[in-house]
């Protein structure tokens, strides 16, 4: 099956600093690319959708210059944390579609914590 | 068992009983909905799916029902094991290429043996 990665698994940084996730298909093309939060015991939230060499359109809510997503190859989304606070420490989580029946396959999410 | 049609954010049956997860979706325009299992730490596990014009789908001892009409999904398990413990999902979409999937609320199952 279509395996999407996603590094880090975890980062700790400090208030203030920006931090980078990506998100790999390693399989397959992926045309399109989600990035979903989940806050402890809560259900996976859409931040965003980023098509391949497009601009990514974001939720309600979701503030784009805070969060940077970038889609330039069909196999590498990435998703940027900039000047991230406590309140953004959460799990990340990228899914990525592009077979012929737009499943999606989703990776093992980042763990970030700000301190 | 639970209460069918009503969500309930945990669930503890004993290995070998059969599991019923309920779940409530809000667009009656989507087309295709997916139960997923999630994992402590770890991303969603795909179970099962099923398309908007079909009422019920098996998988290996999963089952999937679809009431449109009530808007209600819900998954069976049959024979629980210790190995299913974890939070499931149900997600729905419009089925179109590059649409998101929606969320439900979780359900947390736990297994005792």
């Amino acid at each position: 099956g279509a395996v999407v990665s996603q590094h880090p698994s975890w980062v700790i940084c400090k208030s203030g600093t920006s931090v980078k996730i990506e998100c790999r298909s390693l399989d397959f093309q992926a045309t399109t690319m989600f990035w979903y939060r989940q806050f402890p015991k809560q259900s996976l939230m859409l931040m965003a959708t980023s098509n391949e060499g497009s601009k990514a359109t974001y939720e309600q809510g979701v503030e784009k210059d805070k969060f940077l997503i970038n889609h330039a190859s069909l196999t590498l989304s990435t998703l940027t944390v900039t000047s991230a606070h406590p309140e953004d420490s959460s799990f990340y989580i990228c899914s990525a579609s592009g077979t012929v029946d737009n499943e999606q396959f989703f990776g093992p999410g980042t763990r970030l914590t700000v301190l | 068992g639970e209460s069918v049609g009503l969500h309930l954010p945990t669930l503890s049956v004993q290995e070998g009983d059969n599991s019923i997860i309920n779940c409530a979706y809000s667009n009656s325009a989507s087309d295709y909905f997916i139960w997923y299992k999630q994992e402590s730490g770890k991303g969603p596990q795909f179970i099962i799916d099923i398309r908007s014009n079909m009422d019920k789908r098996q998988g290996q001892r999963v089952t999937v029902l679809l009431n449109k009409t009530v808007k209600h999904l819900s998954l069976q398990i049959a024979a629980t094991q210790p190995g299913d413990s974890a939070v499931y999902f149900c997600a729905e979409s419009l089925n179109q290429a590059g649409t998101a999937l929606i969320f439900g609320k979780g359900t947390t199952l736990s297994v005792s043996s």
